[in-house]
């Protein structure tokens, strides 16, 4: 059961790369998201996807872009990347957005900008 | 706006002790409240929600609508508990958002 899945794990990127994070689920979910987590501060909203063909901005969506492809797969890009970007990315989806639901996380990526 | 504080960065307790993770939050209509638990090197994952009123891993957590609160709790803590705990409000209904606290790093001693 992969449930959510996030690649790449680990990634280096110098200031000013684009990079993009994909992130797929097969629970067959409508809803998906993405968050960063950094030291002291939990975890915060970047975007969100309620159903396949809408994204929205979350708390923190300044210098990201997301794309909801299909049902499945809901990939995040940084465009130019800032050392104020270096965290840790977790992927969630949960079966819709009503708010009983529970969300499932993927294993995240750890990415570092120089 | 809805907020949620986990007033403890880190807890430390011994084994067989009992322990208590607190949270607190603000919202004006009827919370939905999860607790998430992220072990070492492993994906944060659902340890339990109040409208299943269930316990996980003997852990509880009561919503106290006066206190705007909801604690977790276990009476007998183990190594294994040894986590980061984050506390999660939503609203209910079509509210999707999902608020963290900050997190509460639990270390259980032998």
């Amino acid at each position: 059961n992969a449930g959510v899945t996030q690649t790449p794990k680990f990634q280096v990127l110098k200031t000013g790369q684009s990079m993009t994070l994909q992130c797929a689920q097969d629970m067959n979910h409508n809803s998906m998201y993405w968050y960063r987590q950094d030291p002291g501060m939990g975890l915060r909203l970047i975007y969100y996807s309620a159903s396949e063909g809408t994204t929205d901005k979350g708390e923190v969506p300044n210098g990201y872009n997301v794309s909801r492809l299909n049902k499945r797969e809901f990939s995040l890009r940084l465009e130019s990347a800032a050392p104020s970007q270096t965290s840790v990315y977790f992927c969630a989806s949960s079966p819709t957005s009503g708010g009983s639901q529970p969300q499932h996380f993927g294993d995240g990526t750890r990415l570092s900008i120089l | 706006a809805q907020r949620v504080t986990q007033p403890e960065k880190l807890l430390s307790v011994f084994k067989g002790a009992p322990v208590e993770l607190k949270c607190n939050y603000s919202y004006s209509g009827s919370p939905e409240l999860f607790w998430y638990v992220q072990y070492s090197r492993q994906r944060l994952q659902l340890l339990l929600r109040h409208i299943s009123r269930e316990s996980i891993k003997g852990f509880t957590a009561d919503l106290n609508k006066g206190e705007t609160s909801f604690h977790l709790k276990k009476p007998f803590a183990q190594e294994e508990d040894s986590a980061m705990y984050y506390c999660a409000l939503s609203g209910a209904g079509s509210n999707y958002k999902l608020t963290f606290g900050k997190g509460t790093l639990l270390t259980v001693n032998p």
